[in-house]
């Protein structure tokens, strides 16, 4: 069954500390992966995607991605958080051939000041 | 270039009556996907359309239904609503089918009373 899991629900972070939001993934095709971002009762922006080459993606607002397939994950990073970074931050899989996105949860992002 | 405009930002219906909900597609955007997001949740796929015929569809019953006009935007319609209706109804398009492109919109926030 195709799914993304995002373990954690909530996480508070200092401003300025650095950041790792999980995501790990079920997908049967070769999988294109997705973070966005909501803030409180907005649509959704995409931080970043990862559709096949250098596992490593950069993305917008100073976020990063590393996709480690024997892991099945596809991890969110930043080095240092603003406040305004705070947010909900949802992981999503999808396929080129496929129509839908499979999304996780979400985890909400708390800064602490 | 625009991005996805969708209206109108909040609604709120009976329980039983019928809504409209509509989306403008990005432009050069030939692909509309609807999903539905309840509070504290992830995204649901409802539906895609592509080149104005369904391409897809999620586990939604009939009573959601929808269309996609020549200029590629498009209509979601609920029928007999139901108070699980209530939700973010998020509106996506892409340059083409499937889930690589797509930007979203800021949404419909449906109550139903």
């Amino acid at each position: 069954a195709q799914s993304v899991t995002q373990p954690d629900i909530h996480i508070t972070v200092s401003e300025g500390a650095s950041l790792e939001l999980r995501c790990n993934y079920s997908y049967g095709a070769t999988p294109y992966l997705f973070w966005y971002v909501q803030s409180p009762g907005q649509g959704l922006q995409l931080l970043l995607k990862y559709f096949s080459g250098d596992t490593l993606v950069q993305g917008i607002k100073g976020f990063e991605a590393e996709f480690k397939r024997s892991q099945s994950s596809f991890n969110l990073r930043k080095p240092s958080v603003h406040w305004s970074d705070a947010a909900e931050y949802f992981c999503a899989v999808g396929g080129d051939s496929n129509y839908q996105l499979i999304w996780g949860a979400g985890t909400k992002l708390i800064i602490k000041p | 270039e625009t991005g996805v405009t969708q209206s109108p930002t909040h609604l709120i219906k009976t329980r039983g009556q019928q809504v409209t909900l509509r989306c403008s597609s990005q432009s050069g955007h030939n692909t509309v996907s609807w999903y539905q997001q309840a509070l504290g949740q992830g995204p649901q796929f409802i539906f895609q359309y592509y080149r104005e015929e369904e391409n897809g569809r999620g586990n939604f019953p009939p009573r959601f239904s929808g269309l996609q006009f020549p200029n590629y935007s498009s209509e979601l319609n609920v029928n007999a609503l139901e108070l699980d209706d209530s939700a973010l109804y998020l509106c996506a398009s892409s340059p083409r089918g499937g889930t690589a492109g797509y930007t979203f919109g800021s949404g419909t926030r449906l109550t139903v009373v």
